[in-house]
């Protein structure tokens, strides 16, 4: 099955920096990648997806890359803010086009902090 | 509002009494799953649901059960709790697979 590994674990930067997180998945099949934000005691909330026919996606400050040859995807969090403190994480699955596996396949998280 | 609705919140039980955490969605999705969360180990499945009457294992679903009879409903059951089994429980759902999945605000679970 599907194996999705995240890192780092944790990750501290200043406000205004830039933060990247990093995830690799094992099962080429797996063509799309959400990232989920969950706020301290909080649901997981989608914050942006990408699927495997573009390699870049972008919303504000927020971006996700992907390299499928390499099988791994990246968030990338800009002018970070006190606000973007949280976890979050990656996740990997076979979207509805193709066959297979129907698991929704989640990282192990980043605890990000953003210090003023 | 479009939601996902756990119940309960809060559970406190025994090591063997049976017991159910309903999961309820009102946007018509066809996907729902089940999600447990532990510290360092992220959002692990146990189970999911492709529409009414089908479900299929996650990753982690002994000592667990599930059922969908209607669209909307998926209730996770614990017929004889044990304490490995204290951790926090999402229920999701989503459109379809490879779709956003909205998640219920969480069940904490302690098994003693």
């Amino acid at each position: 099955g599907e194996n999705v590994e995240q890192h780092p674990s944790t990750l501290s930067v200043q406000e205004g920096d830039s933060a990247v997180i990093k995830c690799t998945y094992s099962d080429s099949a797996s063509n799309y990648f959400p990232w989920y934000k969950q706020e301290l005691g909080k649901r997981p909330q989608l914050i942006i997806d990408i699927r495997s026919n573009v390699g870049e996606k972008k919303d504000q400050r927020i971006a996700v890359t992907l390299n499928k040859t390499a099988k791994h995807f990246s968030l990338h969090i800009t002018e970070t803010q006190p606000e973007d403190s949280a976890v979050y994480f990656c996740a990997a699955s076979i979207g509805a086009i193709t066959g297979g596996g129907n698991k929704l396949t989640f990282g192990t998280g980043t605890q990000l902090k953003v210090e003023l | 509002e479009a939601q996902v609705t756990q119940n309960p919140r809060y559970l406190i039980t025994v090591t063997g009494k049976k017991l159910t955490v309903t999961c309820s969605q009102n946007m018509n999705h066809e996907y729902m799953s089940w999600y447990r969360q532990d510290p360092g180990l992220g959002l692990r499945q146990i189970y999911y649901s492709m529409n009414v009457e089908v479900t299929d294992k996650g990753d982690v679903p002994e000592g667990y059960k599930v059922s969908r009879k209607e669209k909307r409903n998926f209730p996770l059951i614990l017929e004889s709790p044990s304490p490995n089994q204290t951790s926090l429980y999402f229920c999701a759902s989503s459109f379809f697979r490879g779709t956003e999945a909205f998640f219920g605000q969480g069940t904490r679970l302690t098994v003693v």
